[in-house]
Order: structure tokens, then C-alpha cells, then sequence
């Protein structure tokens, strides 16, 4: 199976100016999480969606958005970029049936520069 | 408050020899640990996974154990190589929310 892919890679954006994430799950996996991740806070989780429903969402400001396709296929928004936004932002899928974040598995990231 | 903790320092290990590394957490009711290893700027990669009820899993060469009382988490690589090298993570999910709650990860450093 294909694992987990994100586009773009890398992004590097203004101040002020939006952005937005796209995440395509292994086949068959309902479940997407999205995290941003830093040097100094490590993952942090932003939300999971599954079944096109947040099911789960993080300490995150309203700035930072998500949303979920029937094909499970998922974009993460982030509105008003600031220099704290900065990071590497991961995808994560799984089959999500439990209820529960099962094993997650990890798209390559898509690194985010804010000037 | 409720974290996870692991060794924010590197580790540094001679090659052959078994790494430790520890994960403790405070203030969970976990129903499962997780282990994943994070190479530099990629996603990371699930490694083990260890129930509530189970003392110590194994996968070739990596060890995990769990011990509820001391509430901690114990992952070893035995024979490591520098191809070890890399951080690893451990993420707790709680049995209240059924979320995964994550370490900031330790850095290990095999060296030849």
C-alpha cells in the first residue's frame, strides 16, 4: 500500500497571508490527525477527523483549521499566519474504527516557514 | 498537570551495547503506550505497542516493558548499531479520551 503523502513539502509564506495542507491517508484509513511539530514543544496535536467529522481537537487557537472528504482525504488551514507557525506539520492516519487514536501512520510533513 | 516525560538530553551509546530509554508519566490511567522512531525532518514511525495489562513486548531486537505502578514505560535496543541513531517517541493514549498524549522525545546517538 501507498503510504501517507502530503503536499507541498515545503511552504514558505508572509505573515498575515493563509495557508493550506493537503493529506492523503493510506487506503482504507478513515482516521486523520494532523500535528505541528517544533523544536521546542515537540507534537503537538492540532485534530482528527474521521468519517468527514473533527473528532478529536487540540489546545489550538480557531486560526487553525481542518476539514475531511469522503474519500478521507484531508486539508489543514491556517488562517492569519504568524512567525510562531512556523514548524513541520504531520499528517497521521489510521483505520479510526475503535474510537480511539490507534497506531498512527506518519506522512513525511509538510515544513512551514513563516517570514 | 498531566505529561509525559523523557530524557530531554541525548543519549549516547557505545555500538553493541543495549540503549535505554524511559518514559514516565504522571497522572494518566493509560490503556496503552505506543513507541515510534523520528528521523530528522521525516514523520514518525511506529514501532511497538504495549497494553495496560502486558509487562514487556518484544520485536527483534527491541524490548519495551511497562510497569504501571512506578508509571513507566522502558524501551531498549539490544545489539544497537548507528543506524539506530535517531529520536524516539512514546505516546500514551488515555483510557478517559481514548487520546494520544505524546513525549517530546529522547535522541539517541549510537556510535561506532
Amino acid at each position: 500500500k501507498a503510504g501517507v503523502t502530503q503536499t507541498p513539502r515545503y511552504l514558505i509564506k508572509t505573515r498575515g497571508q493563509q495557508v493550506t495542507l493537503s493529506c492523503s491517508p493510506i487506503s482504507g484509513h478513515r482516521s486523520v490527525s494532523w500535528y505541528q511539530q517544533t523544536p521546542g514543544q515537540g507534537l503537538q496535536f492540532l485534530f482528527e477527523y474521521f468519517s468527514e467529522t473533527q473528532r478529536n481537537k487540540g489546545n489550538f487557537p480557531g486560526r487553525f483549521s481542518g476539514r475531511q472528504f469522503s474519500n478521507s482525504r484531508s486539508e489543514m488551514n491556517v488562517s492569519t499566519l504568524e512567525l510562531g507557525d512556523s514548524a513541520l506539520y504531520l499528517c497521521a492516519s489510521s483505520y479510526g474504527t475503535s474510537g480511539y487514536q490507534e497506531t498512527q501512520y506518519f506522512g513525511p510533513g509538510t515544513r512551514l516557514l513563516v517570514l | 498537570s498531566q505529561k509525559i516525560e523523557q530524557n530531554s538530553e541525548a543519549l549516547n551509546i557505545q555500538e553493541g551495547k543495549t540503549a535505554t530509554l524511559t518514559c514516565n508519566y504522571t497522572n494518566y490511567s493509560p490503556a496503552y503506550l505506543q513507541w515510534y522512531r523520528q528521523d530528522p525532518g521525516r514523520g514518525p514511525v511506529f514501532l511497538l505497542l504495549i497494553r495496560e495489562n502486558e509487562k514487556e513486548k518484544r520485536k527483534e531486537r527491541l524490548k519495551v516493558t511497562f510497569d504501571t505502578t512506578l508509571k513507566q514505560s522502558l524501551f531498549h535496543i539490544t545489539a544497537s548499531q548507528p543506524a539506530d541513531s535517531a529520536t524516539y517517541l512514546c505516546a500514551l493514549v488515555r483510557d478517559s479520551n481514548y487520546q494520544l498524549i505524546w513525549g517530546a522525545g529522547t535522541k539517541l546517538i549510537i556510535k561506532p
